[in-house]
């Protein structure tokens, strides 16, 4: 049972345009998102992280959006760089737990 | 500031064998994760520590995972005996305390069990 999902396992965008990663949940409990990124040989390092409360949550050229009625989150990333190339996760948390249910993960590539 | 340490950064061993893993949180930090990640999964959590008590083990296999955090700071995962399907990066994190939502992950611990 996949509770959070990111359903693109890959993403190509050129530097310089918009990048939007999604995720979808299905747990209407989970109230606190966050996305975490990963290099090759290194752990997830936090990006930024949305309540339920706010749709949306900015942080220089990355943004969150939260979509509660769909259950969906988006991660904008404007400009795109080369260095944001990585692996991107969401990950979901229901209120007072503090576990995170994470998604399978989507690479992007920036090209130059 | 130091980040988590993890190590060995890479182990194989066959399988019905033994391993273990060593995880040192960031300084002051009460809590402390291990999670598994399987080739094109995200990370799994396996249990969480908070100073040296367990918060959530519900999804540790216990019949052949174990995991001590005896002074609360550094922890170990052990597994014993190995199968095919513990094959993946095990991960620790930690946090400044179990009410914190940003966790700090370590360069994980690549296992492959032949």
């Amino acid at each position: 049972d996949q509770q959070v999902k990111q359903n693109s396992p890959s993403l190509s965008v050129q530097e310089g345009r918009i990048s939007i990663l999604n995720c979808d949940y299905t747990n209407s409990m989970f109230d606190y998102f966050l996305w975490y990124k990963k290099y090759p040989a290194e752990g997830p390092t936090f990006l930024i992280s949305i309540s339920s409360i706010k749709d949306k949550n900015e942080d220089g050229r990355f943004t969150v959006f939260l979509n509660k009625s769909a259950k969906h989150l988006s991660l904008h990333i404007v400009p795109s760089q080369p260095g944001d190339s990585a692996v991107y996760f969401c990950a979901a948390s229901v209120r007072g737990t503090y576990k995170y249910i994470f998604g399978t993960g989507t690479r992007l590539k920036v090209l130059a | 500031e130091a980040g988590v340490a993890q190590s060995p950064r890479y182990k194989i061993i066959e399988k019905r064998q033994s391993v273990a893993f060593w995880c040192n949180p960031i300084s002051g930090h009460a809590t402390l994760y291990w999670y598994q990640q399987i080739l094109g999964q995200g990370p799994k959590l396996l249990i969480q520590f908070q100073n040296n008590g367990v918060v959530d083990d519900s999804q540790l296999p216990k019949d052949r995972f174990s995991a001590e955090r005896l002074k609360g700071v550094d922890s170990t995962l052990k597994i014993q005996p190995a199968k095919l399907e513990d094959s993946a990066v095990y991960l620790c994190a930690s946090s400044l305390d179990h009410s914190s939502y940003e966790q700090y992950f370590g360069p994980g611990t690549r296992l492959t069990v032949t």
